[in-house]
């Protein structure tokens, strides 16, 4: 069965200093995985995908992700945190079947200090 | 510029009664569903619908409901409240099977059972 894991359930940066968010998925075959971003009290926001195109993916807002085949990896970067970047960070993946049901991970809580 | 509103953000209401909540979507999006969030369980999908007068049951269906009379609609109600359905619940819509991972959601609607 697909599954995904995001390794810290929170992260703590100073601005201006890198960003990593860490997920690893679970799958027998390539598949689709998003990263989106909620902001407190809002719904959430597809930040960026990765459909088997380019391995490096760029999404909104500077940030980026980097599919890893060999490490079944799909983690979160971005060179400069900024303070507006705080929120909470989801991993998502299509499962290998044919329905709509999305896998999302548990989510990671991005602290930008000041 | 389209959207996804969800109504009413907020509501507090008392166990047993009934409670519907509205989700409205300007992008004519055929694929809408509903999402429950919780601390501990993230996002979990209550129902979703493919289009005008289809439903499905998600994996936490139970004491929920739904129905799709036109494309921009799909309220869902609470046959009868209860305190485990205190949460945020999340509307969201897709364009198509192909972009099924590329979520829009609205704000959110914060329902409190006493």
């Amino acid at each position: 069965a697909q599954s995904v894991t995001q390794l810290d359930s929170h992260v703590s940066v100073s601005e201006g200093t890198p960003v990593l968010l860490r997920c690893n998925y679970s799958s027998s075959y390539s598949p689709s995985l998003f990263w989106y971003v909620q902001h407190p009290n809002k719904g959430l926001q597809l930040l960026l995908k990765y459909t088997s195109a380019a391995t490096l993916v760029k999404g909104i807002n500077g940030f980026e992700a980097e599919f890893k085949k060999s490490e079944t990896s799909f983690h979160l970067t971005k060179p400069s945190a900024h303070m507006s970047d705080a929120a909470e960070y989801f991993c998502v993946v299509i499962p290998m079947d044919s329905s709509y049901k999305l896998i999302f991970g548990s989510g990671t809580r991005l602290l930008v200090r000041p | 510029d389209a959207e996804i509103t969800q109504s009413p953000r907020h509501k507090i209401t008392e166990t047993g009664r009934q409670v519907t909540l509205a989700c409205h979507q300007t992008w004519n999006h055929n694929n809408m569903f509903w999402y429950r969030q919780d601390l501990g369980h993230g996002l979990r999908l209550i129902h979703y619908s493919y289009g005008v007068h289809d439903t499905n049951k998600g994996e936490v269906s139970d004491g929920y409901s739904v129905s799709r009379s036109n494309t921009e609609d799909l309220p869902l109600t609470l046959e009868s409240a209860a305190s485990s359905q205190t949460s945020v619940y999340f509307c969201a819509s897709s364009e198509s099977y192909t972009r099924r991972g590329e979520l829009f959601f609205g704000e959110g609607s914060r329902l409190t059972v006493l």
